[in-house]
């Protein structure tokens, strides 16, 4: 099986900088992704790492260790609108093709 | 392109009662999914399926039941309706290939109450 841990809430200032951190345990690892999720509003993607190492796309990065269980998103020069909830989703075996959601990070980003 | 499409986006239930949760894409995904996502809480999966003909139990499939006939449509079934399925249900659907990047996108969601 599969097991995400994720902090519940953070708030940040808006221009800051925040880490939202995910750990993980499986049985098998094919990849994990990041969705932002407004309230009320389906998920959308942001992020996918397979490999150990960062990936920055824009204000948006993602970081994975296999070796720990370990990624982070960092969410550079916050703004009001990243107010959102941010999932840690990890895809399991090789072509079992479904991931498993983290609960979730609510961030609120205060002026 | 209009991606995942479910219907309807609300709808009350009485307990027993019957009702499908209709899903359709047009991206010509193989994989398709099931989600139930209860307040505060992330998305656990319900069903799922690798392909047309083919479908397999999630997390929490009890209560439910799916099909898929064709790659486009992807119908959740819930019968005998009880208040623990009040939740919002999201339909997604994904290409399957291994170590590639194959984000799912999801439908708006229905909103159920069960009373």
């Amino acid at each position: 099986g599969q097991n995400i841990d994720q902090p519940t809430e953070m708030t940040a200032t808006e221009g800051a900088i925040v880490q939202i951190n995910c750990t993980y345990q499986t049985s098998g690892f094919n990849g994990l992704f990041w969705y932002q999720q407004h309230a009320g509003e389906a998920p959308t993607f942001l992020s996918y790492n397979v490999l150990d190492g960062l990936e920055e796309k824009g204000r948006f990065s993602s970081f994975l260790s296999r070796s720990k269980g370990y990624s982070y998103l960092l969410l550079k020069e916050l703004q009001m609108k990243d107010s959102a909830s941010y999932l840690c989703a990890v895809r399991g075996p090789p072509n079992a093709g479904k991931s498993t959601f983290g609960d979730g990070t609510t961030l609120t980003v205060k002026p | 392109n209009a991606g995942v499409t479910q219907t309807p986006k609300f709808r009350i239930l009485k307990i027993g009662q019957s009702m499908t949760l209709q899903c359709t894409q047009d991206m010509n995904h193989n994989y398709m999914y099931w989600y139930r996502q209860d307040p505060g809480m992330g998305l656990k999966l319900i069903y799922y399926s690798v392909g047309a003909g083919i479908t397999d139990k999630g997390e929490v499939p009890n209560g439910y039941n799916v099909s898929r006939s064709t790659t486009e449509d992807f119908p959740l079934r819930l019968e005998l309706a009880a208040p623990s399925q009040t939740s919002v249900y999201f339909c997604a659907s994904s290409y399957g290939q291994p170590r590639v990047n194959t984000e799912a996108f999801f439908g708006q969601g229905t909103r159920l109450t069960v009373v």
